[in-house]
C-alpha cells in the first residue's frame, strides 16, 4: 500500500494567515493526490485534485502543489469558515490511502 | 445537483453482515466510479473499494475478501456489504462519488451512516 505521511498533525493559525500543509507519498503517484476538508459532523469535501487543480465552487484562496513526491496545501489568507480538518488522498494505485488528517484550530 | 442518501442497519453484533445502500438523485449514475469510504476514531478515513462503470470492483485488501460493492443501475443505487463483522468495524461510513474517474478524487458524498457493532 501506498503510505501518505501528512503534516503537520495539527496546527493553530490566525484569520488572515498563510497555512501549509504537506503529504509525503512513500512512492511515486504521479500527481494523482487530492486534498478534502472536513467539518465536525460532516462528510469531507473535496478542494483540490490532480494535486493542483480547484474543485469547482472552491475559493480560490486554496491551492496546490506538487514538489516530487511531496504535496502541499496551501491556504492564503486563513477565513473562519476554513478552521477545519484537512486530509490527503492518493488514487494512483488500490487501495486509495488517505493520510491521517491536519487540524486547523483557531489561534 | 447530485445527491447521496444512504440507509441501512446501523446496530450489529459481532458476526452479522453490514448491509448499507446508497441512492443517487439528481444526476447520472451509470456513468461514474463509485466508493464506499469509512471513519474511525482509531483509523482515520479508510477507503473501502470502489465499483466502475462497467461494473468491475476494487476492494481494499485490508478487509479480507469480507467486503462487496454491487450496484443497481435501474434503481439509481449503491450498496455495500461487509460480513463477519467485529466491534473494529464500528464507524461512519459514506458512499461517495468519483469525480470523472478514480484518480480525481470524491466529489459528492452521502451523509454517512454510524454503524456500531457490539453484542
Amino acid at each position: 500500500d501506498i503510505q501518505l505521511t501528512q503534516s503537520p498533525s495539527s496546527l493553530s493559525a490566525s484569520v488572515g494567515d498563510r497555512v501549509e500543509i504537506t503529504c509525503r507519498a512513500s512512492q511515486f503517484i504521479s500527481s494523482h493526490l487530492n486534498w478534502y476538508q472536513q467539518k465536525p459532523g460532516r462528510a469531507p469535501k473535496l478542494l483540490i485534485y490532480a494535486a493542483s487543480t480547484l474543485q469547482s465552487g472552491v475559493p480560490s484562496r486554496f491551492s496546490g502543489y506538487r514538489s516530487g513526491t511531496d504535496y502541499s496545501l496551501i491556504i492564503s489568507g486563513l477565513q473562519a469558515e476554513d478552521f477545519a480538518t484537512y486530509f490527503c488522498q492518493q488514487t494512483s494505485s488500490a487501495p486509495r490511502t488517505f493520510g491521517q488528517g491536519t487540524k486547523v484550530e483557531i489561534k | 445537483q447530485v445527491q447521496l442518501q444512504q440507509w441501512g442497519t446501523g446496530l450489529l453484533k459481532p458476526s452479522e453482515t453490514l448491509s448499507l445502500t446508497c441512492g443517487v438523485s439528481g444526476g447520472s449514475f451509470s456513468a461514474f466510479y463509485w466508493s464506499w469510504i469509512r471513519q474511525s476514531p482509531g483509523k482515520g478515513l479508510e477507503w473501502m473499494g470502489e465499483i466502475s462503470p462497467s461494473g468491475i470492483t476494487n476492494y481494499n485488501p485490508s478487509l479480507e475478501n469480507r467486503v462487496a460493492i454491487s450496484v443497481d443501475t435501474s434503481k439509481k443505487q449503491l450498496s455495500l456489504n461487509l460480513t463477519s463483522v467485529t466491534a473494529a468495524d464500528t464507524a461512519l461510513y459514506y458512499c461517495a462519488r468519483n469525480k470523472n474517474s478514480f484518480y480525481y478524487g470524491m466529489d459528492v458524498w452521502g451523509q454517512g451512516t454510524t454503524v456500531t457493532v457490539s453484542s
